[in-house]
């Protein structure tokens, strides 16, 4: 079973509206940390948000939340007022256990693209 | 602060032959990662450093390979390399120094085997 889903090929969305992309895990591991990445054009990963899965409260980063439902198992970003730079690839990615140094299984990603 | 660093930016190889790409990692950090991402694929985990340690490898047969020296630097080495060994490289690493979550990465070496 894949341990990161994101069923999203591809999303389209205006500017400077909302839009959520979908993520889900897979984990035994009561422990576990969970990240959203962004890769433009250029290739280089940019990391965005995280929440790790004792925390209480959704994770926000100035346009970006997390919207974490640990029962569903699942760890949408949320994008507020999408901006044209938004355009790029978006992977969620998990890392088990409860040390912070461990390896990140990713997602295959959604390209999200912003028109004017 | 300097961020995660990796050279080449480009290499081109033929089939057969042998690959090296490099890595530097954020200033402080002992981490060191690296990922494959080949075109239309996710990125899939190849090797772990920590402290000059190989802590983990991916589902990569043994001609993926690599060091991490005394500065924390990295170098990945493939042997052998094969058509399907096209893709980008990524490097990334953690620390203290940036907090225990995160993995920052570098730009990335796109190898292109012919």
């Amino acid at each position: 079973a894949q341990k990161i889903t994101q069923t999203q090929p591809g999303m389209f969305v205006q500017e400077k509206e909302a839009v959520t992309l979908d993520c889900t895990y897979d984990t035994s591991d009561p422990s576990y940390g969970l990240f959203w990445y962004k890769q433009p054009s250029s290739g280089e990963m940019i990391f965005l948000i995280y929440q790790g899965s004792y925390d209480q409260q959704n994770a926000t980063e100035g346009r970006y939340s997390l919207n974490f439902q640990k029962a569903r198992k699942s760890a949408n970003l949320v994008i507020s007022a999408s901006q044209l730079g938004d355009s790029a690839m978006y992977f969620c990615a998990m890392r088990e256990g409860a040390s912070g140094y461990s390896t990140l299984t990713f997602g295959k990603g959604t390209m999200l693209l912003v028109s004017p | 602060e300097a961020g995660v660093t990796q050279s080449p930016t480009h290499l081109i190889k033929t089939r057969g032959q042998q690959a090296t790409l490099r890595c530097s990692p954020i200033s402080g950090h002992t981490s060191v990662y690296w990922y494959q991402q080949a075109l239309g694929l996710g990125l899939q985990f190849l090797l772990w450093y920590d402290e000059g340690e190989e802590r983990n490898r991916g589902n990569f047969p043994p001609r993926f390979s690599g060091r991490q020296f005394p500065n924390y630097s990295s170098e990945l080495n493939v042997n052998a390399l094969e058509l399907e060994d096209s893709a980008l490289y990524l490097c990334a690493s953690s620390g203290l120094a940036g907090g225990p979550y995160e993995q920052y990465f570098g730009p990335g070496t796109r190898l292109t085997v012919t």
